[in-house]
Formats: structure tokens, C-alpha cells, sequence
């Protein structure tokens, strides 16, 4: 298995701007989690899923995120406006059945916001 | 609430030297523990997992944790740093209950090696 993959790899735009961010997980993995890593905030978690179905999404910083999962195979984050406050690295990581094992995380997408 | 907390913000060491990094959790209940690196421009990488057993996990790159439940610790540990070990090191938890989990993740530690 290639591991989770994530597009683009970075991604700069210009604020106001929608971006989408994508996640393709490991195969038969059930969980797929969305997180943030800032200089200043570390590693957050935005977002999980479970079978694509949105479980907690207390992470979400504002209404200008949302994240769908249409199939098992793919995941978007979405951020319409962008801002600057936005520009971070973002990863996403997948999970078989959760309980006895680890997250797998992607590459990350350095979005930067300008 | 549940946490997970990283006291070394950034430790610098000599290579050959022995490395101790600390993790405490605030979890009610049987927890997953983990610890991750990440190298520079990389992603996150697992060096380690304890879930149950034996409280003295052995990971890659001669890398292990001691689970101190009592202490609610679970410090990683190096007998001997090499300069390749430079990277950003992060403790992790989660609840062991199905369906209701979610990975959390500590504030992260930079370890820079001196050659």
C-alpha cells in the first residue's frame, strides 16, 4: 500500500481564497483524522471520521472549515475564506479498527495563506 | 478533560549522550499510549506503541518507554543519541473504548544532537 496520501503537497493562496485539501487513506482503514500543526499550537486535532461518518469535529476552528468523506477512499478539508491565521501544515491520518493500533499519517499539505 | 503533556520543550544533547524525554497523560480510564518522530520536513512517524503487557516497550531505532501507570508517565528513552536522531519527538493517548476514541497528541519535544 502506497499509505495515505495527501494533495497537493503545498499550496499557496491568497486570502479569501477556497482552498480544499485531500486525503486519500489506506485501504480498509476505518478511521481517517484531520489535524493542524502550527509553530504555536502544536498538533491539533480538527476533525475524525469513522466509516465516513463525521464523529467529533469539536476541533473545527470556525465555520469557515468543513471536511466531508464521500467514500471510504477520499476525504477533503475545505476552508472558504482562507486567512492568514490559516497557514499551517495540515495532515490527515487513517486508522484500521481503532483499539489495538496506530494512526498512519500522510505527507501533510504546507498551506500558506497570503 | 483529557491531555496529554510534554515538559521538555527542547533539549539539546551531545551524540553518544542518553536521552529521557518526558510524557504525562490525564486520561480517566485504560489508555493507548504512543510515541511518534518527525524529522525535519517529514511526517509523523511511530516509534513506538504500548497498549497492554509488558509496561517496557522496545521501538525502532534502539528507542524505548517505560509505562508508569502509578505516575501516569510514559517517558521515552535512548542509552546512547545519534546525530540522525535530531527531530521533533511527540507523545501521544487515546481511550481504548470503541467508537469513541480520538488520538491526542502532546505539545511535541525538539531534540537537536550535537555531532
Amino acid at each position: 500500500d502506497a499509505g495515505v496520501i495527501q494533495s497537493p503537497r503545498h499550496e499557496v493562496t491568497e486570502m479569501g481564497q477556497e482552498v480544499t485539501l485531500r486525503c486519500k487513506p489506506i485501504s480498509g482503514h476505518d478511521y481517517l483524522f484531520w489535524y493542524r500543526q502550527t509553530m504555536m499550537r502544536g498538533l491539533e486535532l480538527l476533525i475524525y471520521f469513522n466509516n465516513n461518518v463525521p464523529i467529533d469535529d469539536s476541533g473545527m476552528p470556525e465555520d469557515r472549515f468543513s471536511a466531508k468523506m464521500p467514500n471510504a477512499s477520499f476525504s477533503t478539508l475545505k476552508i472558504q475564506p482562507s486567512e492568514p491565521r490559516d497557514s499551517a501544515v495540515y495532515f490527515c491520518a487513517s486508522s484500521p479498527s481503532w483499539g489495538r493500533t496506530e494512526a498512519f499519517f500522510g505527507q501533510g499539505t504546507r498551506l500558506t495563506v497570503v | 478533560a483529557q491531555s496529554v503533556s510534554q515538559h521538555n520543550h527542547h533539549v539539546i544533547l551531545s551524540e553518544a549522550a542518553s536521552l529521557e524525554l518526558g510524557c504525562n497523560y490525564s486520561y480517566g480510564g485504560t489508555v493507548n499510549l504512543f510515541w511518534y518522530v518527525q524529522y525535519p520536513g517529514q511526517h509523523l512517524q511511530l516509534l513506538l506503541k504500548y497498549f497492554s503487557g509488558d509496561p517496557l516497550v522496545k521501538g525502532i531505532k534502539g528507542f524505548e518507554a517505560e509505562f508508569i501507570k502509578s505516575k501516569f508517565s510514559f517517558n521515552l528513552r535512548k542509552p546512547s543519541v545519534q546525530w540522525s536522531d535530531t527531530a521533533e519527538y511527540f507523545c501521544a493517548a487515546s481511550l481504548r473504548n470503541f467508537g469513541n476514541e480520538k488520538l491526542t497528541f502532546g505539545t511535541g519535544t525538539r531534540l537537536t544532537i550535537i555531532p
